[in-house]
């Protein structure tokens, strides 16, 4: 059973700072790893999707890396912003058309 | 992207009873995904719901206590039944990307927030 793990659990760091959050995984057989942002009682909102045949992808300020063969992720965010305060949700997908095997989330804050 | 909406957003409710929960998509999709997220934890599955057949139920979730509808490719419900204090949590349905491409990015809707008392 794919388990997803991320670390750490929570982080604090001072506005201006970059930052890396990490995601591994057990079963290296991903179709691929999707990287989420969830705000406090809300949904989820999809930040960035790595094909397994893919080693990065970037949006912005944010850069996520993915070792297959290793089962990590990580998740680069440049110049860290108050507003960029929120859970990260690491998750990986089986096969095309699968549900997602979801980590238990990063919370991070970004202090003025 | 996909547009899916849920209701209610949130709600209160009393023990023992049932809440059913609307997810609406913005495009024909064949497959939804309903997790629910309890308070400090991550998302589980409880259930796919494809358009056409019964839903697959994950283990530990049953068609008593989360019967599933899906009367079209737009449009799903969730039932809670018999709820208890420990059915509180969020509760998101998703689909995978519609836009043709075989990426399987996956969309969820704002969640429903519901407290059981």
């Amino acid at each position: 059973k794919q388990e997803v793990t991320q670390i750490p659990a929570a982080l604090s760091v001072p506005e201006g700072e970059n930052l890396v959050l990490n995601c591994s995984f057990t079963d290296s057989a991903i179709y691929n790893l999707q990287w989420f942002r969830q705000d406090p009682g809300k949904g989820l909102t999809s930040l960035l999707l790595i094909q397994s045949s893919q080693r990065e992808q970037t949006s912005g300020r944010l850069n996520a890396s993915l070792d297959k063969s290793s089962g990590r992720s990580t998740l680069y965010i440049a110049a860290s912003q108050p507003g960029d305060s929120a859970t990260y949700l690491c998750a990986v997908s089986p096969n095309s058309g699968y549900a997602l095997n979801f980590g238990k989330g990063t919370s991070l804050l970004v202090t003025p | 992207s996909a547009v899916i909406s849920q209701k209610p957003s949130r709600d209160i409710c009393q023990r023992g009873t049932s809440l059913t929960i609307q997810c609406q998509v913005d495009s024909q999709v064949t497959m939804m995904f309903w997790y629910r997220q309890q308070p400090g934890q991550s998302l589980t599955l409880i259930a796919t719901a494809n358009q056409g057949s019964e839903a697959t139920y994950e283990s530990g979730f049953v068609i008593d206590k989360f019967p599933i509808s899906r009367p079209n490719l737009t449009f799903s419900t969730l039932t809670v039944s018999n709820m208890s204090p420990e059915d509180s949590s969020i509760y998101l349905c998703s689909v995978p990307d519609i836009a043709g491409r075989a990426y399987n990015e996956q969309f969820f809707g704002p969640g429903t927030r519901l407290t059981v008392l």
